[in-house]
């Protein structure tokens, strides 16, 4: 009865290769979306999608590709991958943008570029 | 969104109540305070939000000052599993603002 899933929960990999994270919500709501926690700490949002449609794209690099098949999933794909890209990736979902202020967060993917 | 301080770290003894607290000294009449926390290796988790009346919930309850300023978090019977990063969060509340913008947060160890 997961509310918020994310696979994997885990990723090492190598400087230059392509990797996807994906995410799924089981709570029928509208607007999901990706976060990034780095080493020290600090949680920042990245991306988010209201309806399959994209709201935020904050300053992240292009290397970074969010994609909505449909309301219960956004997937995050990243590109030609960097250590600075080693973080946990958070996926969280909201009813609505209105009620953006109550998001149900996953449980994160640690990413690891070596 | 209005700036948030919170002090990095507190104690707590179990069982005991934890009080945190949180200001927003620039908070605007239309801004909401939120908390959320995180449990290590866990996705934040929200708790509760108010404007400007005190709020309980099964969590926890909010106390905002009557000017708005500042406010506390409180966590009646602390236990062992309370112990987690507590975020003070100050936004418009709904309509086109969807983000949540999280500061360094408050350490609560609640200790045996």
């Amino acid at each position: 009865d997961t509310a918020v899933s994310q696979t994997p929960k885990y990723l090492v990999t190598q400087m230059g290769n392509d990797k996807s994270i994906k995410c799924e919500q089981n709570l029928g709501h509208d607007t999901m979306y990706w976060y990034k926690q780095d080493s020290k700490k600090f949680l920042k949002i990245m991306f988010s999608y209201n309806n399959k449609e994209l709201i935020i794209n904050e300053t992240v690099p292009n290397r970074f590709s969010p994609k909505s098949p449909d309301k219960a999933h956004l997937n995050l794909h990243i590109n030609s991958l960097e250590l600075g890209d080693s973080a946990v990736y958070f996926c969280a979902s909201s009813q609505d943008t209105v009620r953006a202020y109550e998001q149900y967060f996953g449980p994160g993917t640690r990413l690891t570029v070596t | 969104d209005a700036k948030t301080t919170q002090p990095p770290s507190m104690d707590c003894a179990e069982g005991r109540a934890a009080n945190l607290p949180c200001n927003h000294s620039t908070i605007s009449g239309n801004e909401y305070v939120y908390w959320y926390r995180q449990i290590h290796s866990q996705g934040p988790q929200y708790i509760i939000h108010g404007l400007k009346n005190n709020e309980t919930n099964e969590m926890a309850s909010l106390i905002i000052t009557e000017d708005r300023k500042s406010s506390t978090l409180i966590l009646p019977h602390a236990t062992l599993r309370d112990t987690a990063v507590y975020y003070c969060i100050v936004r418009v509340g709904g309509g086109s603002n969807y983000k949540l913008t999280f500061g360094k947060g408050t350490l609560l160890t609640v200790n045996p």
